[in-house]
C-alpha cells in the first residue's frame, strides 16, 4: 500500500531564507508527483507536477525534484517571503490504483 | 488548466440535516473526484463521479451518507446526509490527476456541524 510522508510537519523560518521541504513515498510505481499549496481553510493550488520520467520542475522561486528509485521528492523555495506561509502538500499518483495519495503536509511560517 | 467553482465556501449546519455541495468546472471532464479533509488531516478520497454512471465510493464511504450526482460533464454535487459533528471537515472537488494529468481543486467547502 502506497504511503506518503512529509517531513518536517511544521517549519518556521525568517524571511529571505532558502528552504527545502521533503516528501517520501513507499512504492516507486507512480505516474507522477504533484506539489500543492493550501491556505488555511481553503482549497489546494497546484504548484508543480513532475512526471515519473522527469527529475525536476521549476516555476519561479520553486524547484521540485524527484528521485523515483529512492522514493523521494524535495520542494525548494528560494528567498522565502511571508506570503509563502501556507501548508504544502505532496501527492503521488499511484500506478496500481490511478488515485492520488497525499502526504500529511508541511506547515510553513515565514516571519517578516 | 481547469477552473473549478465550488459552493458554498462554508456553512454551519445543525446535526441531523443535510448539505449539498456544488462543483462547476469550466471545461468538460470525464471524471470528477470528491475528497474530505478532516481537521488537521490530509485529504481522503470519498468517491469518483463519472457522468452517466453511479459514483464509485472508496472504502469507508457509502452512497446513503454521501450521495453524488453527475448530470453532465461540467457539474457534480456531493450531499452530506444526516450530519453529525464528526462530519465537520473541508470537502473538496477535483478534476484531473487521472491518466497522469495535473490535478486541480476547487476552493473547498468548510463544513461545521453543531
Amino acid at each position: 500500500k502506497q504511503e506518503v510522508t512529509q517531513i518536517p510537519a511544521a517549519l518556521s523560518v525568517p524571511e529571505g531564507e532558502n528552504l527545502v521541504l521533503n516528501c517520501s513515498f513507499t512504492d516507486s510505481a507512480i505516474y507522477n508527483l504533484q506539489w500543492f499549496r493550501q491556505d488555511p481553510g481553503k482549497g489546494l493550488t497546484s504548484l508543480l507536477l513532475i512526471q515519473s520520467s522527469q527529475r525536476e520542475q521549476t516555476s519561479g522561486r520553486l524547484n521540485a525534484s524527484l528521485d523515483k528509485s529512492s522514493g523521494r521528492s524535495t520542494l525548494y523555495i528560494a528567498a522565502s517571503q511571508p506570503g509563502d506561509s501556507a501548508t504544502y502538500l505532496c501527492a503521488v499518483l499511484a500506478s496500481n490504483t490511478g488515485k492520488l495519495i497525499f502526504g500529511q503536509g508541511t506547515t510553513l511560517q515565514v516571519k517578516p | 488548466s481547469a477552473v473549478i467553482s465550488q459552493k458554498p465556501s462554508r456553512d454551519i449546519c445543525q446535526r441531523g440535516t443535510s448539505l449539498t455541495i456544488q462543483c462547476q468546472v469550466d471545461s468538460q471532464v470525464t471524471m470528477m473526484f470528491w475528497y474530505r479533509q478532516q481537521p488537521g488531516q490530509s485529504l481522503t478520497l470519498i468517491a469518483t463521479a463519472n457522468q452517466g454512471s453511479e459514483a464509485t465510493y472508496e472504502s469507508g464511504f457509502v452512497i446513503d451518507k454521501f450521495p453524488i450526482s453527475r448530470p453532465n460533464l461540467t457539474f457534480s454535487t456531493l450531499t452530506v446526509s444526516n450530519m453529525s459533528p464528526e462530519d465537520s471537515s473541508i470537502y473538496l472537488c477535483s478534476v484531473g490527476g487521472d491518466l497522469g494529468t495535473e490535478a486541480f481543486f476547487g476552493q473547498g467547502t468548510r463544513l461545521t456541524v453543531v
